[in-house]
């Protein structure tokens, strides 16, 4: 079985500041993996993906992402905050195997104090 | 390019009554998903076409729920009859390649 786990719930940075997201999957196939963010009321927009290429992945609005297989984790980090950041975060694993349905974390709200 | 369009936008309904959400996938894109995000959760998946054909509903409450896909284009997701634990946020998103496109959603409440 496969799944994707989001280690926090909730995390608060002050503007200006590193951003640091976790994601650890489990799997036995090579997966692809994507952060995708969720602003209030508005669709969930594709951040970045891994798809067995790079392992540093960039994405946008500055931030990325870098896959290690040896702890299979996948956390996403942005080096300043900023307040448009504000949102929820989701982690999604993909796999071959599972004919490539789209597997979500439950979710890291952002947020960004002045 | 047009993105993933789903009507409604809002939907309230009373338990017991049936709903119908449409979605209007990106051209061209043959896989198409069907995802329940309830507030404070992440989207679970309800259902995954490929044109027309029907690769995954495992997670489908088929006693209640129903989904079709004529022609491989449009979908329609069906609730009948609704519960209260149906209030969620319907989500529609169609892929060509690796990449998953959202629509905006349908926020449904059941009263």
């Amino acid at each position: 079985a496969q799944s994707v786990t989001q280690l926090d719930s909730h995390v608060s940075v002050s503007e200006g500041t590193p951003v640091l997201l976790r994601c650890n999957y489990s799997s036995s196939y090579s997966p692809s993996l994507f952060w995708y963010v969720q602003h209030p009321n508005k669709g969930l927009q594709l951040l970045l993906k891994y798809t067995s290429a790079a392992t540093l992945v960039k994405g946008i609005n500055g931030f990325e992402a870098e896959f290690k297989k040896s702890e299979t984790s996948f956390h996403l980090t942005k080096p300043s905050a900023h307040m448009s950041d504000a949102a929820e975060y989701f982690c999604v694993v993909s796999l071959p195997d599972s004919s490539y349905k789209l597997i979500f974390g439950s979710g890291t709200r952002l947020l960004v104090r002045p | 390019e047009a993105g993933v369009a789903q009507s409604p936008r809002y939907k309230i309904i009373e338990k017991r009554q049936s709903v119908a959400f449409w979605c209007n996938p990106i051209s061209g894109h043959a896989t198409l998903y069907w995802y329940q995000q309830i507030l404070g959760q992440g989207p679970k998946l309800l259902i995954q076409f490929q044109n027309n054909g029907v690769v995954d509903d495992s997670q489908l409450p088929k006693d209640r729920f129903s989904a079709e896909r004529l022609k491989g284009v449009d979908s329609t997701l069906k609730i009948q009859p609704a519960k209260l634990e149906d209030s969620a946020v319907y989500l529609c998103a169609s892929k060509r390649s690796t990449e998953a496109f959202f629509g905006q959603g349908t926020r449904l409440t059941v009263v």
